[in-house]
């Protein structure tokens, strides 16, 4: 099955910096990789997304980019702000829409 | 749309007693997945349906865990009988289609078992 890794487990960044966490994925037939943002006592939401035949896309500040290849991708958060402050996921599913979910990044912007 | 609905949103139970989870998906939506979320273990995917029929329930833990979808408005997720290692927070998601789409996660039900 699909296993997902992500570093790093914690980011603290200055407001303003940029952020940028690292995802490995080991399926070569995964085809869908989104990120979601958790909030402390709150639920996952859906922040960007790619799919496996576009290599970058980015939305206002945050940005993905993927290597099929070497099967790895990321997320680029620029201009952080104190809203940023999260728990970030990256996940990597099959055609099913099955995910598997890296273990999480704690991303802390301090002003 | 009201998104995702779980109940309850809290549950407090000792051990031993049955934990019933209810879920109902988005309208529409055709696929409902539950998972399990934990300090230690991080967001687990116990099972997903697609049309009411159990796609993939290899990530249910062990028997006392069992996941049920009678119409496709209503999932429940049953523990019996529970421990106190299943105090987790347990997510329930849903999307429209069976390929890989954006799931719309519930705002979860917090288990702690006594």
């Amino acid at each position: 099955g699909e296993n997902v890794e992500q570093h790093p487990s914690t980011l603290s960044v200055q407001e303003g910096d940029s952020a940028v966490i690292k995802c490995t994925y080991s399926d070569s037939a995964s085809n869908y990789f989104p990120w979601y943002k958790q909030e402390l006592g709150k639920r996952p939401q859906l922040i960007i997304d790619i799919r496996s035949n576009v290599g970058e896309k980015k939305d206002q500040r945050i940005a993905v980019t993927l290597n099929k290849t070497a099967k790895h991708f990321s997320l680029h958060i620029t201009e952080t702000q104190p809203e940023d402050s999260a728990v970030y996921f990256c996940a990597a599913t099959d055609s099913w829409g099955k995910l598997q979910f890296g273990a999480g990044t704690q991303v802390v912007v301090t002003p | 749309d009201a998104g995702v609905i779980q109940s309850p949103r809290h549950e407090v139970t000792e051990m031993g007693q049955e934990v019933t989870l209810r879920c109902k998906p988005i309208s529409g939506h055709n696929s409902l997945f539950w998972y399990r979320q934990t300090m230690m273990r991080g967001l687990e995917l116990l099972i997903y349906f697609n049309n009411n029929v159990p796609i993939d329930d290899s990530g249910m833990p062990e028997d006392r865990f069992s996941a049920k979808m009678p119409n496709a408005s209503f999932s429940t997720l049953k523990i019996q009988p529970s421990e106190p290692r299943d105090s987790a927070v347990y997510f329930c998601a849903s999307t429209p289609g069976q390929g890989a789409n954006e799931q719309f996660f519930g705002p979860g039900t917090r288990l702690t078992v006594l």
